[in-house]
């Protein structure tokens, strides 16, 4: 079946310091959505990415869609505490409207 | 967030019995889809509803029935539960089937 990869799969980072994760897919993709979500909480849906080479920023974070649309990336500026969870992607592709999530990214922030 | 209740958020059930988890929504969402989580694995698609009587098998839906009688109202009923059935499940909903989706508090199933 069609999966979409995602790394890596646990993020330690002081606090501060950036952190990126990553999805890739072997199949171009229709497009893909971004989840977060809080240790012990549900999965959040902070953005979708349709069009290829596409960047969207949401204040610290700033998503990317690649030019080919198999992969895609996650990028947070000087992390917060806030910002600890485990972040998802999900792909979509195309004649198969339903989501593939990836395995997700944790990340743990040292105070 | 959206109306979205499940209920039980938690349960201890033995191997063999039945098991129904139910997802209610007040936000007249014409799908509804339920997910199960597990470490390693993300969040993978067990079944989904694009309106009442009209389901859909996912990715893992071996073991798993559901049923949906109302809009607002999506069961999943694990006939006879095994301990690999245990995990996070976790409804969902959203208007069309390529919009963003909106995820329950989950209910977490232990199978012993």
């Amino acid at each position: 079946g069609q999966q979409v990869m995602q790394i890596p799969q646990y993020q330690h980072v002081q606090e501060g310091e950036d952190f990126t994760t990553y999805c890739n897919s072997s199949t171009t993709l229709s497009n893909i959505q971004w989840y977060k979500q809080r240790p012990g909480g549900h999965p959040v849906f902070l953005i979708q990415l349709v069009k290829s080479g596409e960047v969207k920023k949401q204040k610290r974070l700033t998503f990317q869609f690649g030019e080919a649309k198999k992969n895609s990336s996650l990028h947070i500026t000087a992390t917060q505490t806030t910002d600890v969870g485990t972040y998802f992607c999900a792909a979509r592709y195309f004649g198969n409207e339903k989501l593939t999530f990836g395995t997700g990214t944790r990340l743990t922030i040292i105070p | 967030d959206a109306g979205i209740t499940q209920s039980p958020r938690h349960k201890v059930t033995e191997t063999g019995t039945p098991v129904t988890l139910r997802c209610h929504q007040t936000e007249n969402h014409r799908y509804m889809y339920w997910y199960r989580q597990d470490p390693g694995h993300g969040l993978r698609l067990i079944h989904y509803s694009y309106g009442v009587k009209d389901t859909d098998k996912g990715e893992v839906s071996d073991g798993y029935s559901v049923s949906r009688s109302k809009t607002e109202d999506f069961l999943l009923t694990l006939e006879s539960a095994t301990s690999s059935q245990t995990s996070v499940y976790f409804c969902a909903i959203s208007r069309g089937n390529d919009e963003t989706q909106y995820f329950g508090p989950g209910t977490r199933l232990l199978v012993l």
